[in-house]
């Protein structure tokens, strides 16, 4: 079992459709990540959270909400997306911020019809 | 802001090749550089990270430098096997976080 286990690991969705990614780390660490990956783009960073406080919003659309309950789960909550929101959605987490090795889940590929 | 590029975006060489894969940056203020293996379909591995004071790291066939004053690190793979194959990415992590390079496809020719 990997540290990082991100389900579900392929989703597709309408663009009305409301749907949540789930992401849980087995590390102890303290931070936690959202990315995303596109075809052709280097990873973009969504949203960072140190022991469960939101610390960066990287001026992501409303339609993504992330949710951390406790220091172990991340989730990100999807609502009326668009085609273009399709990728790769890397979780990750890190014991002290960047500063420490950062550690990903095998991301859930999100198809948005 | 941030910016970091990686040469050559692809490479193919054959196996038991020794190579090196380039990366560069524009801000030397950053904490450390990391690099990263991806393979299709999966996340990333962390491979290495080197401190902003450090030069290089090791670990097996594989070895990274830092040069923050030419703003450039690279990772040289040793005996290169068929397993290589994937793509590497690097990353310069400081105070507004990780920032990525689009990677280096490397492929190992049997």
């Amino acid at each position: 079992e990997t540290g990082v286990t991100q389900t579900p690991r392929h989703l597709v969705m309408g663009m009305t459709n409301k749907k949540s990614l789930k992401c849980e780390q087995h590390l102890g660490h303290n931070a936690m990540y959202w990315y995303k990956q596109s075809a052709k783009k280097p990873l973009e960073l969504m949203f960072v959270y140190n022991f469960k406080e939101q610390t960066e919003n990287n001026s992501v659309p409303s339609r993504f909400s992330p949710e951390c309950p406790n220091s172990s789960h991340l989730f990100l909550h999807l609502h009326t997306l668009q085609p273009e929101d399709s990728a790769l959605y890397l979780c990750a987490s890190s014991q002290e911020g960047v500063k420490s090795p950062l550690h990903f889940g095998n991301g859930t590929r999100l198809t948005v019809t | 802001k941030q910016e970091v590029t990686q040469i050559p975006a692809a490479l193919s060489v054959p196996e038991g090749e020794n190579l090196v894969l380039n990366c560069s940056f524009t801000d030397s203020a950053i904490y450390n550089l990391q690099w990263f293996r991806q393979d299709p379909g999966k996340g990333l591995t962390s491979l290495l990270l080197i401190q902003s004071s450090q030069r290089e790291q090791t670990s097996g066939r594989l070895n990274a430098s830092l040069d923050k004053s030419s703003g450039r690190s690279t990772l040289y793979i040793a005996a290169s096997q068929p397993g290589d194959s994937a793509t590497y990415l690097c990353a310069g992590g400081g105070a507004d976080g990780l920032t990525f390079g689009k990677g280096t496809h490397l492929i190992i020719q049997p």
